[in-house]
């Protein structure tokens, strides 16, 4: 059954701690993505990947670190310098330019701080 | 930059109504346009999507069409169920970006 996990679907961070979110895809797409959505404000993108080893940074990847050493990984760490992490974070994939950027999506995880 | 523009919500409709949910966009190529859904507590779903001016998409009895003269790509139903109530993003892909743009979402309710 082909699709996009992300875990925890609940995760409560410490202040002062590094967590991290996970997101493997088995639909053997090349790009992967990272978004925050805050109530209003629509989606906005943190880190995007076109393939493995290579990532760039979205409008927001201040206090954010990713990495991509697998073709069906592509982990977020929200670090301790994210101030302001609550929020619902969703991974993408998707197989490319030639399929119009077409993304699909995980079911999302919800950060909450302690 | 290219920009989606969805119109405010949250848009609230009894049960069979007729929905309209406006959505303009700003780019610089020749976009592909897209329709997500996400309803309570998932991740976004692709409800339908058009490449080219002109081009109609249609899924569940939702359809948008690709107005290129007025930069528009408005979503409708002809009757909406109470399933229907969620919350729709308009998205466009510009020409060789890797990237989608999103409008900020419209939250539909469906009262039966």
């Amino acid at each position: 059954d082909g699709g996009i996990t992300q875990s925890p679907k609940y995760l409560f961070r410490k202040e002062g701690q590094n967590v991290t979110l996970s997101c493997e895809q088995n639909l053997n797409h090349d790009a992967m993505y990272w978004y925050r959505q805050d109530p209003g404000q629509g989606l906005r993108l943190i880190y995007y990947s076109q393939i493995v080893n290579d990532f760039q940074k979205g409008d927001i990847a201040e206090g954010y670190s990713v990495s991509r050493e697998k073709k069906e990984s592509f982990p977020l760490t929200v670090t301790s310098a994210q101030k302001n992490p609550t929020a619902f974070y969703l991974c993408a994939s998707s197989p490319g330019l030639l399929a119009k950027n077409i993304q699909y999506f995980g079911a999302g995880t919800r950060l909450s701080v302690l | 930059g290219d920009s989606v523009t969805q119109m405010e919500g949250p848009v609230t409709l009894s049960e069979e109504a007729f929905l309209t949910i406006n959505c303009t966009y700003t780019a610089t190529g020749y976009p592909s346009l897209f329709w997500y859904v996400q309803y309570p507590g998932e991740g976004l779903q692709l409800l339908l999507k058009a490449t080219k001016a002109d081009d109609k998409g249609s899924n569940k009895g939702f359809e948008a069409t690709y107005r290129k003269e007025t930069t528009s790509f408005h979503l409708e139903k002809g009757s909406v169920q109470v399933s229907d109530s969620a919350v729709y993003f308009c998205a466009l892909s510009d020409t060789g970006s890797e990237k989608l743009v999103f409008g900020k979402g419209t939250k539909l309710t469906v009262n039966p």
